[in-house]
C-alpha cells in the first residue's frame, strides 16, 4: 500500500537556524508526493509538491523540500525558520487518481 | 478568487437532528473531496466528487450523505450522528488529475451531543 511516514511528532527549532521536517514514502512506481500545513483551527495550505523533474522542489513561503529516491525520502525545508511557521505540518501521498493519504504530523515549533 | 469556503464555521447538534455542512469554490475545479480530521490526527478521505457525480465513497456510514447540486458546491447532509462523529468537517477542490494539489476551505467545526 503506499503511504508517507513522519518520524517525528514534534521538531523545535530556534528562530532564524535551518528547519527540516523529516517524511519517508512507501510506494509502487513514481510518488508523487505533498506537503501541506495547517494552523490551528484551520484548513490545510499546500507548500510544495513533486511530480518529476528537479529533486529540490520549490514552495510558498519559502520552503523547499529535497526528493530521494535511493532514501526514499522527501524532507521539507527552510534556510531560516520563523516564530510564525510554527504550525502542523502534514506530508501526503496521491495514492490513487483522486486519494490522497497523509501522514501522521510533525508538529513544528520555533521559539524566539 | 482562490479560495474554498465553508459554512458553518462551528455546529452543534444532538443526535437526532439534521443539519448540513456547505462547501463552495469558485476556480473552476471539477474535483472536489469531502474530509474528516479528529483533533491531533491526519485528515481521512470520506468522499470524492468527479464532474459533480460521486467516484470515491470511503465506507463512510449512511448517516453522512454527500450531494453535488452543482460544480462549484457540495454538500454533506447529517443525520442521526453520534457522539464519535465530532470532528473538523473539511472541503477541499482540484482540477481533475493526478498531479494537481487540493485546495483545503477552513472547515467546519462539529460537535455532537
Amino acid at each position: 500500500a503506499q503511504s508517507v511516514a513522519q518520524p517525528e511528532d514534534q521538531v523545535n527549532v530556534a528562530e532564524g537556524n535551518p528547519l527540516t521536517v523529516k517524511c519517508t514514502y512507501s510506494v509502487s512506481g513514481n510518488p508523487y508526493l505533498f506537503w501541506y500545513v495547517q494552523y490551528p483551527n484551520r484548513g490545510l495550505q499546500f507548500l510544495l509538491k513533486y511530480i518529476t523533474g528537479d529533486n529540490l522542489v520549490k514552495g510558498s513561503y519559502g520552503f523547499e523540500a529535497e526528493f530521494n529516491k535511493s532514501q526514499t525520502s522527501f524532507h521539507l525545508k527552510k534556510p531560516s525558520a520563523l516564530v510564525s511557521d510554527s504550525a502542523l505540518y502534514f506530508c501526503a501521498v496521491r495514492t490513487g487518481f483522486q486519494k490522497l493519504v497523509f501522514g501522521t504530523g510533525t508538529r513544528l515549533l520555533v521559539s524566539p | 478568487d482562490t479560495e474554498v469556503t465553508q459554512t458553518p464555521k462551528h455546529l452543534v447538534m444532538g443526535m437526532t437532528n439534521k443539519k448540513s455542512l456547505k462547501c463552495e469554490q469558485h476556480m473552476g475545479h471539477r474535483a472536489m473531496y469531502w474530509y474528516k480530521q479528529k483533533a491531533k490526527k491526519p485528515p481521512e478521505l470520506m468522499f470524492v466528487y468527479s464532474y459533480e457525480k460521486l467516484s470515491i465513497n470511503e465506507s463512510v456510514p449512511s448517516r453522512f450523505s454527500p450531494e453535488c447540486p452543482n460544480s462549484s458546491l457540495l454538500n454533506l447532509h447529517l443525520h442521526a450522528l453520534q457522539p464519535e462523529d465530532s470532528a473538523l468537517y473539511l472541503c477541499a477542490s482540484s482540477q481533475d488529475g493526478a498531479y494537481n494539489e487540493q485546495f483545503f476551505g477552513p472547515g467546519t467545526r462539529l460537535t455532537v451531543l
